[in-house]
């Protein structure tokens, strides 16, 4: 089955550490995304990639950072600079020619980061 | 700060009766879609409406776009329990790719 895996599902951070999130997709998307989902909330764009290699800050891309070496692959790694990361992180990939087609994104199931 | 602001924050109605949901918008969009999350889970795409359509229909789900007042509306028919979940309504704003900027959404409760 094709899809986006997000792990872990579940994370926990100390003050001061950095932490990486992980995200795969099997879709052969070009795109994707993180958003970061804060509670009673809509989502708000962290970083996204159109393509291989390369990368375009969101609205809040402060204290996170990413990478696009493989198609397959784009994990966000949340830094110690990030000063309020406990939050719910979502990971998702589009196929840019689908989208005149009706296609939207496809969602992993998240991550929800807390830090202790 | 949001494009999309849904309306009403919160939601909630009797089984078989019908949800209305309704999204404003503040830029000009190529197209606008809306999705459902379910609690603690990822977002699922509903639907797509280009910015020169004015209706799409699927399935029990019926959305309206207008453009001159910058709106759109999610039409849920016959309501189920299951339909409880949260709504979001997202823009793929014009010159901006296939980026979305989501909404606030509405929370929908459907009771038995």
């Amino acid at each position: 089955d094709g899809g986006i895996t997000q792990s872990p599902k579940y994370l926990f951070r100390k003050e001061g550490q950095n932490v990486t999130l992980s995200c795969e997709q099997n879709l052969n998307h070009d795109a994707m995304y993180w958003y970061r989902q804060d509670p009673g909330q809509g989502l708000r764009l962290i970083y996204y990639s159109q393509i291989v290699n390369d990368f375009q800050k969101g609205d809040i891309a402060e204290g996170y950072s990413v990478s696009r070496e493989k198609k397959e692959s784009f994990p966000l790694t949340v830094t110690s600079a990030q000063k309020n990361p406990t939050a719910f992180y979502l990971c998702a990939s589009s196929d840019i020619f689908l989208t005149g087609a009706g296609e939207g994104y496809t969602f992993g199931s998240g991550t929800r980061l807390t830090v202790v | 700060s949001q494009q999309g602001e849904e309306d009403p924050q919160a939601l909630s109605i009797q089984e078989g009766e019908n949800a209305t949901m309704n999204c404003s918008y503040k830029t000009s969009i190529n197209n606008l879609q809306w999705y459902r999350q379910n609690s603690g889970r990822g977002l699922v795409h509903l639907i797509l409406i280009r910015s020169n359509e004015r209706e799409k229909h699927s399935g029990r789900l019926r959305v309206t776009l207008d453009t001159s007042k910058k709106s759109s509306s999610l039409l849920i028919t016959a309501s189920r329990a299951a339909d409880t979940a949260s709504y979001f309504c997202a823009t793929a704003l014009t010159g901006g790719g296939n980026k979305l900027t989501f909404g606030t959404g509405t929370q929908l409760k459907v009771e038995l």
